[in-house]
């Protein structure tokens, strides 16, 4: 089955810039959605279509996608960016959503 | 504004089987699929099942097949999510939530969580 790779971890001072890894075999010719989950709380969607960010979600955060990372940004990282971030993509050959590992953000 | 309210807790047994509700309101229901999703204490998100809520086909993870049943009422604007032979591994906070064709069926509103938990 489909599997995404993600760091376990990543700490980053505030004000600096956060970048998530999502490896995949050929994840570049996948759709890729990324999801933010602070404790306790349900899953925000706040990257879709590799790039794309849904209503309400801030310009600091950016997606890209190419061949096998994709790859989540957030620029001028905030106290309150803390938080575990997942990747999910379709995995069409299984017909099966997959979600990667997770990678908790740590602000030092 | 869309919300997806679910059931309250559920403590059952190993070998049981639990079904978890999801209230939908302030949209259209039969025209979004409710995937299901689960997070195991500590660890990461988990992909269960989904169905079509307006023509009600189900898809399921192999991981699941057998044992887990997805329904929907759609004069309720509710879906279900059955599990059966129920075991420890199984515990676990089980989300519903919406796929967005407007957002290339990104999941865009979730419920609050549902806590399943077995026990003996």
């Amino acid at each position: 089955s489909y599997v995404l790779t993600q760091p376990p971890s990543v700490s980053v001072a505030p004000g600096k810039t956060a970048t998530i890894t999502c490896g995949g075999n050929n994840i570049g010719s996948k759709s890729v959605h990324w999801f933010q989950q602070r404790p306790g709380q349900a899953p925000v969607l706040i990257i879709y279509y590799d790039s794309d960010r849904p209503s309400g979600i801030p310009e600091r955060f950016s997606g890209s996608n190419s061949v096998s990372t994709a790859t989540l940004t957030i620029s001028r990282v905030e106290a309150g960016d803390e938080a575990d971030y997942y990747c999910h993509v379709w995995d069409n050959s299984a017909d099966h959503w997959v979600f990667g590992g997770g990678t908790k953000l740590t602000v030092l | 504004q869309v919300q997806l309210v679910q059931s309250g807790a559920e403590v059952t047994k190993p070998g049981a089987s639990v079904k978890v509700s999801c209230k939908a309101s302030g949209y259209s229901f039969s025209h979004y699929g409710v995937h299901w999703v689960r997070q195991a204490p500590g660890q990461g998100l988990e992909w269960v099942g989904w169905i079509n809520a307006g023509n009600g086909q189900t898809k399921s993870s192999q991981k699941f097949q057998g044992r887990v049943t997805i329904t929907r009422d759609t004069d309720a604007s509710t879906a279900y999510m059955e599990l059966s032979s129920l075991r420890s591994e199984d515990t676990a906070v089980y989300y519903c939530t919406r796929e967005s064709p407007a957002l290339n069926y990104g999941f865009d509103y979730w419920g609050q969580g549902t806590l399943v938990t077995v026990s003996s």
